[in-house]
C-alpha cells in the first residue's frame, strides 16, 4: 500500500544532541501527525499539524507542516535516553479517510 | 477502559487456521481502525469502521480476511486459512470526530 518516504530509517546519536527527521509525500495530505512506538507497544501521539505552514511544539519535540502540504520534520532538542524508539509520520487527507504512514526513522541515544 | 485494548497479546497458531483478534476501543470513540505492522514497517491500514458499519475496507489483502463490530463498540478482526505472509502485529486504534487515532499495543499474530 501507499507509504509516506521518511528519512532518515535510523540515527544513532549523543545524549544531549538535537535530532532532525522527515517526511515526504508524492501526495498531499491535510493533516500530518508524528507518532513514536516502543518496542512491543503501540504507536503513541506526540504532535499533530493541521494547517499548511504550521509550527507546533510539545516540550522538546518541534515538528511542522509544509507549505507544500507534502512534507513535514519533527526536531528533537537535547534528546535524552528515553527517546530511543521509532519515529513515525502520517499524513491524512481527511477525517474520513485512513492514516498512512511512513517507514519510521530508528533513534539510538548514547548515554 | 483508559485507553484501547486489544486481546490477545500474541497468538501463536498454525498454517491453514482460523483466527480471531479482538480490540476493545476507548469508551464513546466512534471509529475504529485495523492496521497492520510488518517487521521493520509502518502500520498498514485494513478496514476502518464509522459506528457498526465498515465505512472503508479497501485495505483488506484478500477475503480470508473479515472484520465486524457489531455493537458499535469492541471489534473482532478475523483470518481464515491462515498462511505464514499473515504474520504480523495487529493494531487496533479509535478516535473521536475527527481526533487523531489512539492505538492499542497490538497482537502478534505468529502463523507456523
Amino acid at each position: 500500500g501507499q507509504q509516506l518516504n521518511q528519512s532518515p530509517q535510523s540515527m544513532f546519536i549523543q545524549e544531549g544532541e538535537d535530532v532532525s527527521m522527515n517526511c515526504t509525500s508524492s501526495s498531499i495530505f491535510n493533516t500530518w501527525l508524528w507518532y513514536k512506538q516502543d518496542p512491543g507497544e503501540g504507536p503513541v501521539l506526540l504532535i499533530a499539524l493541521y494547517k499548511a505552514g504550521e509550527l507546533t511544539s510539545n516540550g522538546r519535540l518541534t515538528a511542522q507542516f509544509g507549505i507544500t502540504r507534502k512534507d513535514s520534520f519533527l526536531n528533537i532538542s537535547a534528546s535524552i535516553p528515553s527517546d530511543v524508539g521509532i519515529y513515525f509520520c502520517a499524513g491524512q487527507l481527511s477525517g474520513n479517510t485512513p492514516l498512512v504512514f511512513g517507514k519510521g526513522t530508528r533513534l539510538s541515544v548514547i548515554a | 477502559g483508559a485507553g484501547v485494548s486489544q486481546t490477545p497479546s500474541n497468538k501463536v497458531t498454525e498454517k491453514g487456521k482460523y483466527v480471531e483478534l479482538r480490540c476493545d476501543p476507548i469508551s464513546g470513540h466512534t471509529a475504529l481502525y485495523w492496521y497492520r505492522q510488518s517487521l521493520g514497517q509502518g502500520p498498514e491500514f485494513l478496514i476502518y469502521f464509522q459506528g457498526t458499519g465498515a465505512a472503508d475496507d479497501s485495505g483488506l489483502p484478500n477475503d480470508r480476511f473479515f472484520a465486524v463490530r457489531p455493537e458499535g463498540s469492541v471489534s473482532t478482526l478475523k483470518i481464515q486459512r491462515t498462511e505464514r505472509g499473515d504474520s504480523a502485529v495487529y493494531l487496533c486504534a479509535s478516535s473521536l470526530g475527527n481526533s487523531p487515532l489512539h492505538f492499542g499495543n497490538g497482537t502478534r499474530l505468529t502463523v507456523t
